[in-house]
């Protein structure tokens, strides 16, 4: 199984900074990494795809960045709304496997 | 655009089978693959599996040998069934319909609110 890492698992922030949160998996899986929000007793929502590919409706200020190993989720100036749990996910072989998550949590 | 509900038993006893549904509206499930993600409490996800639209499978290994996937067209449905059920099972399930790549699935892009299933006698 390929195992992901995130980093930080959690993350003190304010409204406005920018966040970084780091996705490694345990072997190259190309660009097929997606992240995922979840807020407190809500479903997944999909932010973004293949590593880069921002999903329809969501906020320009997330992006994604990475290929093979390594890759990054970036919130250019968080929201109030951004405080969150994020999980990345490798699909590039099964099983398919998410990262531990990293909890976002106001400064 | 799609939307996913999950209905079932909320409390199974130990040792039972789980059987929950997840019914699709405002598409098709003829054309896409469809998954089951679980949460235990606190904690991460967990993908369980998925079913493609011709029917075919794919399973978690760690849960393979109770698990079972399968689509009902007719209905518009897929269904999730966990054998030999324990405490550690409880979580809230998740359906997902999911993207496809090739032949492979890819990223789960609308997912159902969940439903909790508790295991206890």
């Amino acid at each position: 199984d390929i195992q992901m890492t995130q980093s930080p698992s959690s993350l003190s922030a304010s409204v406005g900074d920018r966040v970084t949160i780091t996705c490694r998996a345990s072997q190259s899986i190309s660009s097929y990494l997606h992240w995922y929000q979840q807020r407190p007793g809500k479903a997944p929502k999909l932010l973004i795809h293949v590593a880069s590919s921002l999903e329809s409706g969501v906020p320009s200020r997330f992006s994604g960045s990475g290929s093979g190993t390594d890759f990054t989720l970036t919130i250019s100036s968080l929201q109030p709304e951004d405080f969150a749990t994020y999980y990345c996910q490798q699909s590039y072989s099964t099983p398919v496997t998410f990262g531990q998550g990293t909890k976002l949590e106001i400064k | 655009q799609v939307q996913l509900q999950e209905s079932g038993p909320g409390l199974v006893k130990p040792s039972e089978t789980l059987s929950l549904t997840c019914t699709v509206s405002g598409g098709s499930i003829s054309h896409y693959y469809w998954s089951w993600i679980r949460q235990p409490p606190g904690k991460g996800l967990e993908w369980i599996g998925y079913v493609s639209y011709s029917g075919s499978t794919n399973y978690n290994p760690s849960l393979k040998s109770r698990v079972t996937i399968s689509l009902d067209t007719s209905k518009n449905q897929f269904s999730l069934k966990l054998g030999s059920v324990t405490a550690a099972d409880t979580a809230v399930y998740y359906c997902a319909s999911t993207m496809i790549r090739g032949v492979k699935a890819d990223a789960m892009d609308v997912w159902g609110q969940g439903t909790t299933v508790t295991v206890s006698s």
